[in-house]
């Protein structure tokens, strides 16, 4: 059972416009969001993230939105660049006890188009 | 330049046989994880481990095993216990107060059954 979902396995993007990538989670106990960012070959890195406490977070290019009533969040990438062009992965975390777990959905591949 | 090593970056193995698979890092951090990534699917939780000579399962341990000797080396052996050991195995470290939020991940493993 997949608690954080990214529905969309790929999204193509013109130059310049809006990336909007989209993440939904079923588990009402995390409350901590993040985003990493994938290239080819290499490990994931850290982009951005939000706490279950605001609805929005802002970073340069990207913001993240949160819905918790939705459980849905999204990234925003605006302008839209060619490097920006990866993977991008959601990911949830919540405390349990004296650890936190930190669950990952499957990704999405943006390709912003020159 | 400090960051996570990991090595090789391609491994085969051969039906019954271990292997392992390094992982090294010099940024000082106290947390270290071994995810799985299967194609289509998110990155899976195998280990981690808070400090030194202490680690524990994370949601796929079965058919793998780690020690954890060195602050800054944390080996991951599959073993033949592994039935589907084909998969993309990223490291990846974390300060201490951040842990499985913030993760600096290596650039990979790729092992493949022959």
């Amino acid at each position: 059972d997949q608690q954080v979902k990214q529905n969309s396995p790929s999204l193509s993007v013109q130059e310049g416009r809006i990336s909007i990538l989209n993440c939904d989670y079923t588990n009402s106990m995390f409350d901590y969001f993040l985003w990493y960012k994938k290239y080819p070959a290499e490990g994931p890195t850290f982009l951005i993230s939000i706490s279950s406490i605001k609805d929005k977070n802002e970073d340069g290019r990207f913001t993240v939105f949160l819905n918790k009533s939705a459980k849905h969040l999204s990234l925003h990438i605006v302008p839209s660049q060619p490097g920006d062009s990866a993977v991008y992965f959601c990911a949830a975390s919540f405390s349990s006890g004296s650890a936190r777990q930190l669950t990952f959905g499957s990704g999405t591949q943006l390709t912003v188009l020159p | 330049d400090g960051g996570i090593t990991q090595s090789p970056k391609y491994l085969f193995r051969k039906e019954g046989q271990n292997v392992t698979l390094s992982c090294e890092q010099n940024l000082n951090h106290d947390a270290m994880y071994w995810y799985r990534q299967d194609p289509g699917q998110g990155l899976r939780l195998i280990y981690y481990s808070q400090i030194v000579n202490d680690f524990q399962k994370g949601d796929i341990a079965e058919g793998y095993s780690v020690s954890r000797e060195k602050k800054e080396s944390f080996p991951l052996t599959v073993t033949s216990a592994q039935k589907n050991p084909t998969a993309f195995y990223l490291c990846a470290s974390s300060i201490a107060d951040s842990w499985f939020e913030k993760l600096f991940f290596g650039s990979g493993t790729q092992l493949s059954v022959l």
